[in-house]
C-alpha cells in the first residue's frame, strides 16, 4: 500500500460546479497535511494546510480531514478553468519529510 | 525577484556522464530540499539541508551528492547518468525544518540519452 494515494484521474467538472479531491493516506499518526496545485510544465505551489484539529476554508477552497477513515479531501466551490491542474496531496512524515502522493489532474470545462 | 531559481531549466546528456545542478534561493530560508518527479508526476523527496547539514537523506544511489556551500544554495551533482535519472527536479526552501510552507523552483528537466 503506498503511503499517500490520490486517484490520477482525470477527474472533469463543469465550470461552475464543486471539484471534490480526495487523498488517503496508510499512517494513522499524520497529523500535517498539505494540498499543492500543480499546472503543466510548472513547480507546485502550495494552496493550503491543515492540522489533525480541524478543516480550513480561504477563498473557494476547503479542506477536510477524516481521521477515522484516514483520508484527506479539497473541495474547490465555484470551479474556474483557471482550476485545471494537477493537485498533489502531501502528508507529512515524522518532523520533517513530506510524502506525496501521485497527483489527480482536475480539469474545468467551460 | 525569483524566490527560489534553478539552473539549468533542461538538461539532455549521454549516459555515464557527469552533471551538476544549480539551486539558489532569495527568501532567508533555513531548510532546501531536492524532489524528483518522474513521467507520472510522482514527486518524491530525495534530500534535505538545514543550515547546510544534510538531514534528510532518502534511498538515493550514491551517484546523487548534494552540496551546500552555504543555506542559501544547494546544489545536486550526479555521477555516471542513467536512463532512468531522466525526471524533473525540483530544488524547494522552508523556513524551518518542518517544512510547512515548501517554496519550489522552476524544475530542472534532465533527460539521459
Amino acid at each position: 500500500q503506498k503511503e499517500v494515494e490520490q486517484n490520477s484521474g482525470p477527474l472533469s467538472v463543469p465550470e461552475g460546479a464543486i471539484a471534490s479531491l480526495n487523498c488517503t493516506y496508510s499512517d494513522r499518526g499524520s497529523q500535517s497535511f498539505f494540498w499543492y496545485r500543480q499546472y503543466s510544465g510548472k513547480s507546485p505551489e502550495l494552496i493550503m494546510f491543515i492540522y489533525s484539529n480541524g478543516d480550513k476554508e480561504d477563498g473557494r477552497f476547503t479542506a477536510q480531514l477524516n481521521k477515522a477513515s484516514q483520508y484527506v479531501s479539497l473541495l474547490i466551490r465555484d470551479s474556474q478553468p483557471s482550476d485545471s491542474a494537477t493537485y498533489l496531496c502531501a502528508v507529512r512524515q515524522g518532523a520533517q519529510k513530506l510524502v506525496f502522493g501521485q497527483g489527480t489532474r482536475l480539469t474545468i470545462n467551460p | 525577484d525569483t524566490a527560489v531559481s534553478q539552473t539549468p531549466k533542461y538538461l539532455v546528456t549521454q549516459m555515464g556522464n557527469d552533471k551538476s545542478i544549480k539551486c539558489e534561493q532569495n527568501l532567508g530560508h533555513d531548510t532546501m530540499y531536492w524532489y524528483k518527479q518522474d513521467s507520472k508526476k510522482f514527486l518524491k523527496i530525495m534530500f534535505s539541508y538545514n543550515n547546510k547539514e544534510l538531514i534528510i537523506n532518502e534511498t538515493v544511489p550514491n551517484r546523487f551528492s548534494p552540496k551546500s556551500p552555504d543555506k542559501a544554495h544547494l546544489n545536486l551533482h550526479i555521477n555516471s547518468l542513467e536512463l532512468g535519472d531522466s525526471a524533473v527536479y525540483f530544488c524547494a526552501s522552508s523556513q524551518d525544518p518542518g517544512g510547512n510552507e515548501q517554496f519550489f523552483g522552476p524544475g530542472t528537466r534532465l533527460t539521459v540519452l
